[in-house]
C-alpha cells in the first residue's frame, strides 16, 4: 500500500509569490491534516480536512489556505509569501474522523527568498 | 489551551546507553498520548501510544507510561541503538480530535 505522497519534494519561491503544495493521501483514508514544521516553532497545526470539509483550524493567517478533493487527495495554498513561511509543511492521513493515529509524508521544504 | 512540553535536545548517548525522554502535558480532560518519530529526511511516525491513565504504550524496545497524577509522558529505552538516532515528538490529541506536538528531542548515539 502506497504511503502519504507529497510534491513538490523542495520548492524554492520569492516573497510576494503564492504557492499550492499537493498531498494524496494512503488509499482509503479519508482525513487530511497539515502541519508547518519549523525549527523555532516545531509542529504547528495548520487544518484538517474530512470528507471535503475543513473540520478543524489552527491559528494561522487566511493566507493559508486549504482544500481537499472528493478522492480525498488535498491541497494547500499560500499567498502573498513571507520569508518566514520558510517551513517543512507536513501532510498526514487517517482513516477517519478521529486524528489520533497520522501517516505523515516526507513532506514539502518551502524555502522562500 | 492544551500543551506538550518536552526535554530540550539535543541529547547524544553512546550505544548501549539508557535513554530517558522527559515529556510533560497540560490539557483539559483525558487527552490520549502519543510518541512520534522522524528520521533523517522523513516524515514522522507514529511510536507508540496510550489513552488512558496507568496505559503503557511499548514499541520497538521503546516504552512510555502515562502519568495522570504527573501528568507526565516519559519515553524510556534500556539499551539505544545506533540506529535509534532520530527527532522524538511527544503529543496529546485534544478535545477538537487534532494532535498538539512538542517541540521534539534530538536524540544522537554514537556507537
Amino acid at each position: 500500500k502506497a504511503g502519504v505522497t507529497q510534491t513538490p519534494r523542495y520548492l524554492i519561491k520569492t516573497r510576494g509569490q503564492q504557492v499550492t503544495l499537493s498531498c494524496s493521501p494512503i488509499s482509503g483514508h479519508r482525513s487530511v491534516s497539515w502541519y508547518q514544521q519549523t525549527p523555532g516553532q516545531g509542529l504547528q497545526f495548520l487544518f484538517e480536512y474530512f470528507s471535503e470539509t475543513q473540520r478543524n483550524k489552527g491559528n494561522f493567517p487566511g493566507r493559508f489556505s486549504g482544500r481537499q478533493f472528493s478522492n480525498s487527495r488535498s491541497e494547500m495554498n499560500v499567498s502573498t509569501l513571507e520569508l518566514g513561511d520558510s517551513a517543512l509543511y507536513l501532510c498526514a492521513s487517517s482513516l477517519g474522523q478521529k486524528t489520533e493515529k497520522l501517516f505523515f509524508g516526507s513532506g514539502t521544504q518551502l524555502s522562500v527568498l | 489551551g492544551d500543551s506538550v512540553t518536552q526535554m530540550e535536545g539535543p541529547v547524544t548517548l553512546s550505544e548501549e546507553a539508557c535513554l530517558t525522554i522527559n515529556c510533560t502535558y497540560t490539557a483539559t480532560g483525558y487527552p490520549s498520548l502519543f510518541w512520534y518519530v522522524q528520521y533523517p529526511g522523513e516524515g514522522l511516525q507514529l511510536l507508540l501510544k496510550a489513552t488512558k491513565a496507568d496505559d503503557k504504550g511499548s514499541n520497538k524496545g521503546f516504552e512510555a507510561t502515562y502519568r495522570k497524577e504527573t501528568t507526565s509522558f516519559h519515553l524510556e529505552k534500556g539499551s539505544v541503538q545506533v540506529s535509534d538516532s532520530a527527532v522524538y515528538f511527544c503529543a496529546l490529541s485534544d478535545q477538537g480530535g487534532k494532535l498538539i506536538f512538542g517541540q521534539g528531542t534530538e536524540l544522537s548515539v554514537k556507537p
